[in-house]
């Protein structure tokens, strides 16, 4: 079965950097299109940014751009987010998500990323 | 930027009650829309694509309908875990996709 596990979150101060990971199994991760979406407490979803299967497109929404970067290494089935830079208002749940024609078809749990000093 | 807008933010229902939801776009998406339902602590599930095609998995009380810039989510006969937050997807402005503001469906 398809499974998507996020790790990386934790604490860290405004300004510091951290990098969020997705293990992926139970489909072909080199076939498929991945997103990061990310959920403030309390708050709805963002899309933050994707990436496709072979990494040469990859975009960000405008709140993140230039600070966060995805990117893949489909040999160890695994997606990454670094995020630099970091803001009050990056703090969050961040999920990764399988991209289907269809939309975001299967999640992961989610990892909370807390931004404070 | 393509925005999406969902009506109404809150909702509070029965069971047995028929519920529907409505997402706005603030242009045309021919059918490029996606529902989600999120129960608190969890991930949120993709129940509907292409405005009106259900998941495989998803009960058949959950339906969608609309094209361009106004759709509407369904659930026939609400039960008890159907109560959640439901959001809308754009998947029309490629490479970059928005989400409506979310509705919230609690016990009445």
């Amino acid at each position: 079965q398809v499974q998507l596990v996020e790790s990386g979150g934790g604490l860290v101060k405004p300004g510091g950097s951290l990098r969020l990971s997705c293990a992926a199994s139970g489909f072909t991760f080199s076939d498929y299109y991945m997103s990061w979406i990310r959920q403030a407490p309390g708050k709805g979803l963002e899309w933050v940014s994707y990436i496709s299967s072979s990494s040469s497109y990859t975009n960000y929404a405008d709140s993140v751009k230039g600070r966060f970067t995805i990117s893949r290494d489909n040999a160890k089935n695994s997606l990454y987010l670094q995020m630099n830079s970091l803001r009050a208002e990056d703090t969050a749940v961040y999920y990764c998500a399988r991209l289907d024609s269809s939309g975001l078809d299967y999640w992961g749990q989610g990892t909370l990323v807390t931004v404070s000093s | 930027d393509i925005q999406l807008t969902q009506s109404p933010s809150f909702l509070s229902a029965s069971v047995g009650d028929r519920v529907t939801i409505t997402c706005r776009a603030s242009q045309g998406i021919s059918s490029y829309l996606a529902w989600y339902q999120q129960k608190p602590g969890k991930a949120p599930k993709l129940l509907i694509y292409a405005a009106s095609t259900l998941q495989s998995g998803v009960p058949s009380r959950f339906s969608g309908s609309g094209s361009g810039t106004e759709f509407t989510l369904t659930i026939s006969s609400l039960q008890p875990e159907d109560f959640a937050t439901y959001y809308c997807q754009q998947l029309n402005s490629y490479p970059t996709w928005t989400f409506g503001q979310g509705t919230k469906v609690e016990i009445k």
